[in-house]
């Protein structure tokens, strides 16, 4: 196991569509992380697993978001009738279960919606 | 959750030490200070982590004094692969998580 990946690393879209995107995390963390990166800022956190349950979510998550994480292992990320303001990098990360551990980022998948 | 504040920028040469301050008032008896390095279309990279006094690893130097209101990541000889953005984060137990908070960074700049 090599670490994080994300596929796509690139997606271009209209507005008004569906994207999905996935992450294969280490193989054993048990923690993921789905976050959203748009220029100059640092990565802003969307949502949690546990293991295959969400635990915690964003504000920024709105209902167009979901996130999915069946089984603990891969997870997606969709967002339905997407907008402009969705275009910005989905970076996703997993971690070993415990007090403040490492988070092992992936490359991210960088959305454009035209 | 304890918010950080670094400088936006920073600027050096080759071979020089670079230290970066972060500041973080309001941190908690549970948290700890990580540090995380980002190049350009990747994701961020963890770099190192403390609880208070001094950490040392193959990369870098945590400092954190005893009040631990601050902390400085201390980047030893850098070199031009060194320029990216760098991250205070203080991470915190929210309903028995610990979720990564990022703020801007600091921007280094690593010049000839």
């Amino acid at each position: 196991d090599t670490g994080v990946s994300q596929n796509p690393r690139h997606k271009i879209t209209k507005r008004g569509q569906n994207v999905t995107f996935r992450c294969d995390p280490i193989s054993e963390h048990n923690r993921l992380y789905w976050y959203r990166q748009t220029l100059g800022q640092g990565p802003e956190f969307l949502t949690y697993f546990q293991n295959e349950a969400q635990l915690e979510k964003s504000r920024l998550l709105s209902d167009r978001f979901s996130a999915e994480r069946p089984k603990g292992s891969f997870s997606t990320l969709e967002i339905q009738r997407t907008e402009q303001g969705d275009s910005a990098m989905y970076l996703c990360a997993s971690s070993l279960d415990g007090t403040n551990t490492e988070a092992f980022f992936g490359q991210g998948t960088r959305l454009t919606v035209v | 959750l304890a918010k950080t504040t670094q400088p936006i920028s920073m600027d050096s040469y080759e071979g020089q030490e670079v230290n970066i301050t972060c500041s973080h008032n309001n941190i908690a008896t549970n948290d700890y200070i990580t540090w995380y390095q980002q190049f350009p279309s990747q994701g961020p990279r963890f770099i190192i982590q403390g609880y208070k006094t001094k950490v040392t690893n193959e990369v870098a130097s945590l400092f954190i004094p005893a009040d631990r209101k601050s902390s400085t990541l201390s980047l030893p000889r850098v070199s031009l692969s060194d320029t990216a953005v760098y991250y205070c984060l203080v991470v915190s137990a929210s309903g028995g998580s610990y979720i990564p908070t990022f703020g801007r960074g600091t921007s280094l700049i690593v010049h000839p």
